[in-house]
């Protein structure tokens, strides 16, 4: 079965400062694989998507994202952290064969970015 | 409507009761998710419906759980004799195709 791990619960950065948030996931087939952000009392919004296009993918609000297949890793960067960023960001990962038939969705346990001023 | 709709936003339950959480998903999208997502803590997957298939439901936590999608559309999730630990944000989401999922605001269930 999919599984997703994310490398540091909490990661605090000074404003301006790389971001880095390490996703790592474990799959027997090839994965489609998301990142989405919460902000504080609000609902999931979907940053980016790996769907076996290019391995490089941009996101909304400066982020991308590079799925790895050598290191099972789909790592989100963004390089100068804003203090709006502050959030909590899940990696998630999907087993999709095919473009008609979709597994579950697995979140990971998420990673909560602080933007130091 | 454009988003997944849920209903209510907040309910507050005395234990031992029943609720019914419901969701409306974006329309045309087959794939339907419950998460729940208890205070400070990540998504925990419950029950996942696709299409016509047998829907997954092999994260509902006990037999007080169920869920049932009607006509492809609606789905309502059921908690029968709410305990305390029930009490968290049961989000809905929604999708199509090769994209991310959409998803609601979610419930925010409180059991006193």
């Amino acid at each position: 079965a999919q599984s997703v791990t994310q490398l540091g619960s909490h990661v605090s950065v000074s404003e301006g400062a790389l971001v880095l948030l390490r996703c790592n996931y474990s799959s027997s087939v090839p994965p489609y694989l998301f990142w989405y952000v919460q902000y504080p009392n609000q609902g999931l919004q979907l940053l980016l998507k790996y769907t076996s296009a290019a391995t490089l993918v941009k996101g909304i609000n400066g982020f991308e994202a590079e799925f790895k297949k050598s290191e099972t890793s789909f790592h989100l960067t963004k390089p100068s952290a804003h203090m709006s960023d502050a959030a909590e960001y899940f990696c998630a990962v999907s087993l999709s064969q095919e473009k008609t038939s979709y597994d579950k969705v697995i979140f990971g346990p998420g990673t909560s970015l602080s933007v130091i001023p | 409507g454009a988003g997944v709709s849920q209903s209510p936003s907040n309910k507050v339950t005395e234990k031992g009761k029943d609720v019914e959480l419901r969701c409306d998903p974006i329309s045309g999208h087959t794939a339907l998710y419950w998460y729940r997502q208890s205070l400070g803590q990540g998504l925990e997957f419950l029950i996942y419906f696709q299409g016509n298939s047998a829907p997954d439901k092999s994260g509902l936590p006990s037999d007080r759980f169920s869920a049932e999608r009607t006509g492809g559309s609606v789905s309502t999730l059921t908690i029968q004799r709410t305990q305390q630990e029930d009490s968290a944000v049961y989000l809905c989401a929604s999708g199509q195709g090769a994209g991310g999922y959409t998803f609601g605001s979610g419930t925010r269930l409180t059991v006193v």
